[in-house]
């Protein structure tokens, strides 16, 4: 099955600054990533994603790129705000997985002021 | 988009008692629903898939017997979390699928078992 592993598990960042967090994936059939933002206790919000056939995507401070050769995909948040404090979790769906979602372990984000 | 929503969102039993959880997709269809369970500061992992009229399919290592689905309709799935012990609190969320492959999320249920 599809295995997904997300880097770094904790990210601190200066209000401002960007932030980066990576994704590879196992199974060469994923077709649909999406990036989830989780705040405690609460449930995942998606905030983009893309799908095999773009390298890029773009919405306001957010984008995600893909490279399906190298399966790794990142999600970049740039001028960080408080309120983008959260945990951020990658996922992958296997095209014929049965819409079977796999996520990565999450990347909590503390923005500091 | 579309809406899900679990109930309930807090619960508290006793050890050794049962407790259903119910996840409804409130305006749209849903042939399979997703449950997931999440333990603090982990990630996502899926229990089973929920289908409707049929039986649910378990990911392995997590005993049908104990976590009871049933996807009665087209709107309606429960997960009942049977003899529940202090190590089944957790953090469970169901989701399902809309017209594309965006999922959307339940609100989760925080069940505490003391």
């Amino acid at each position: 099955g599809e295995n997904v592993e997300q880097h770094p598990s904790t990210l601190s960042v200066q209000e401002g600054d960007s932030a980066v967090i990576k994704c590879t994936y196992s199974d060469s059939a994923s077709n649909y990533f999406p990036w989830y933002k989780q705040e405690l206790g609460k449930r995942p919000q998606l905030i983009i994603d893309i799908r095999s056939n773009v390298g890029e995507k773009k919405d306001q401070r957010i984008a995600v790129t893909l490279n399906k050769t190298a399966k790794h995909f990142s999600l970049h948040i740039t001028e960080t705000q408080p309120e983008d404090s959260a945990v951020y979790f990658c996922a992958a769906l296997p095209r014929a997985a049965g819409n079977k979602l796999t996520f990565g372990g999450g990347t909590r984000v503390l923005v500091k002021p | 988009g579309a809406v899900v929503s679990q109930h309930p969102s807090r619960v508290i039993c006793k050890s050794g008692t049962s407790v259903k959880i119910e996840c409804r997709s409130l305006d749209f269809q849903a042939t399979t629903m997703f449950w997931y369970r999440q333990f603090p500061k982990q990630s996502l992992m899926l229990m089973a898939t929920s289908n409707e009229g049929s039986k649910a399919t378990y990911e392995q290592g997590v005993e049908k017997d104990k976590f009871l689905i049933n996807h009665a309709s087209l709107t309606l799935s429960t997960l009942t979390v049977t003899s529940a012990h202090p190590e089944d609190s957790s953090f469970y969320i169901c989701s399902a699928y809309g017209t594309g492959d965006e999922a959307f999320f339940g609100q989760g249920t925080r069940l505490t078992v003391v």
